[in-house]
């Protein structure tokens, strides 16, 4: 089967930083994606790791080890307008689907 | 302009009634997709278009119907409403069927009472 395991929340204070991680078992994998969905919004693309390594974008870096089947988003800075669910996904080789871990609700507080 | 675009957003509908979903996306891409998000926010893909030809159907009810009349649009049938059809429905699309950034629409709420 295909599954991936990220925590079901996250609570840090402003200006703090905070990983959140996703391991995942699939077939035929391409690589790891992460998006971001605030209430009420659609799912926005953030990253994505087709190799091993750190891959940096702003204040949002996403990590990917494939010998693991790991990876995780790490935020810094945090700010108030981050509080959301950040979401890890998987592409899998049978038409380029995307996988989606459940999420992490992550809560910033002042 | 709006990349995807996705109408009704707000879908209140009897048990039993049939509804349609519309989604357009002007970033000429080649891909389309419909997605399901549960109340649980557990995002799965039902159907995935390249090019007007279905690549991806997932295990869903063929109470659900795709169609895409070209490829900037992507529309969802669904026959004989049940409450557990209840949920969000995204429509997304992607350059390619292998390309890794996905645009989503801003989902369209199904309440079937």
């Amino acid at each position: 089967g295909q599954s991936l395991e990220q925590p079901s929340e996250v609570t840090a204070v402003e200006g703090a930083i905070v990983q959140i991680n996703c391991t995942y078992q699939t077939s035929g994998f391409y690589g790891l994606s992460w998006y971001q969905q605030h209430d009420g919004g659609a799912p926005t693309f953030l990253s994505y790791n087709a190799l091993d390594g750190l891959e940096e974008t702003g204040r949002f870096s996403s990590f990917l080890s494939r010998s693991d089947s790991y990876g995780y988003l790490l935020l810094q800075e945090l700010q108030m307008k981050d509080s959301a669910s950040y979401f890890c996904a998987v592409r899998v080789y049978q038409g380029g689907k995307l996988i989606f871990g459940q999420g992490t609700e992550l809560s910033v507080k002042p | 302009d709006t990349a995807v675009s996705q109408t009704p957003k707000y879908l209140v509908t009897q048990m039993g009634n049939d509804k349609s979903i519309k989604c357009e996306q002007n970033l000429g891409h080649d891909t389309m997709y419909w997605y399901k998000q549960d109340s649980k926010k557990f995002l799965k893909i039902m159907f995935s278009y390249n090019n007007k030809e279905l690549i991806i159907n997932e295990t869903v009810p063929n109470r659900f119907s795709p169609k895409s009349p070209d490829k900037a649009h992507l529309n969802l049938h669904i026959n004989s409403l049940e409450l557990g059809d209840s949920a969000v429905y995204f429509c997304a699309s992607s350059r390619t069927h292998q390309n890794t950034e996905a645009f989503f629409g801003q989902g369209t709420r199904l309440t079937v009472v």
